[in-house]
């Protein structure tokens, strides 16, 4: 089975800009979530979908932070605009609802200079 | 409240058995995971177990459970090279919808 794309790998940006990430999770998964890892802590939680409505977004700065998963499927999580804090690396993940298990994606490690 | 807590750091000779601790809050958690992260990669499930068991053993990974004390523990036996990375727990709290809560993750350093 193919695995959790995202995109771009890299990216490294000023401070102020804006900044989109792209993921397509297994293909059948109704669950997605977007994970925020900064350096030398564990991955904290976004946002969670299940297929294309939103169930929990409560650790998502909402003024400077967006995520849509349009029809169910691909996802795109949005920062505009950086700050330097916002350095990290961003993961999305997805499952099946109640199943074992999430499968991660490789990350796209954000720079905000 | 939601909490995952490791100690950051474990440094094993090769051959040696590792034994990675972790604490977690949510007495509900119906399942406990160990994740794995190598330099530069995302993070590989290395093995889960379910709240109503005490131990589960997979080739060289054993996973105990004390519900009491809230506690996990993973042992990887036989520690090679290539078991050096960032293992993280991870606990499903409940409550609406299931999310998985992360700990900060212990670095296992092998050695020769």
């Amino acid at each position: 089975e193919a695995g959790v794309a995202q995109s771009p790998r890299y990216k490294i940006i000023e401070k102020r800009q804006s900044v989109a990430f792209w993921c397509n999770p297994i293909s059948g998964h109704a669950t997605l979530y977007w994970y925020q890892q900064i350096l030398g802590q564990g991955p904290k939680l976004l946002i969670q979908f299940q297929n294309n409505g939103v169930v929990d977004d409560s650790q998502l700065p909402k003024d400077r932070f967006s995520a849509e998963r349009l029809k169910g499927v691909d996802s795109t999580l949005k920062i505009q605009p950086a700050k330097l804090e916002d350095s990290a690396v961003y993961l999305c993940a997805s499952s099946f609802p109640d199943r074992v298990g999430y499968t991660f994606g490789s990350g796209t490690r954000l720079t905000v200079v | 409240g939601e909490d995952v807590e490791q100690s950051l750091f474990l440094s094993v000779r090769e051959g040696d058995s590792s034994v990675i601790n972790c604490t977690y809050t949510d007495s509900s958690s119906t399942y406990l995971y160990w994740y794995k992260q190598e330099p530069g990669a995302g993070l590989q499930l290395l093995t889960y177990i379910f709240s109503n068991m005490d131990m589960k053993q997979d080739q060289r990974l054993t996973v105990l459970l004390n519900k009491k004390d809230k506690h996990l523990s993973l042992r990887i036996a036989d520690t090679q090279t290539g078991d050096s990375a960032i293992y993280f727990c991870a606990e499903i709290v409940s409550g609406g919808y299931n999310k998985l809560i992360f700990g900060a993750g212990t670095r296992l350093a092998v050695h020769p």
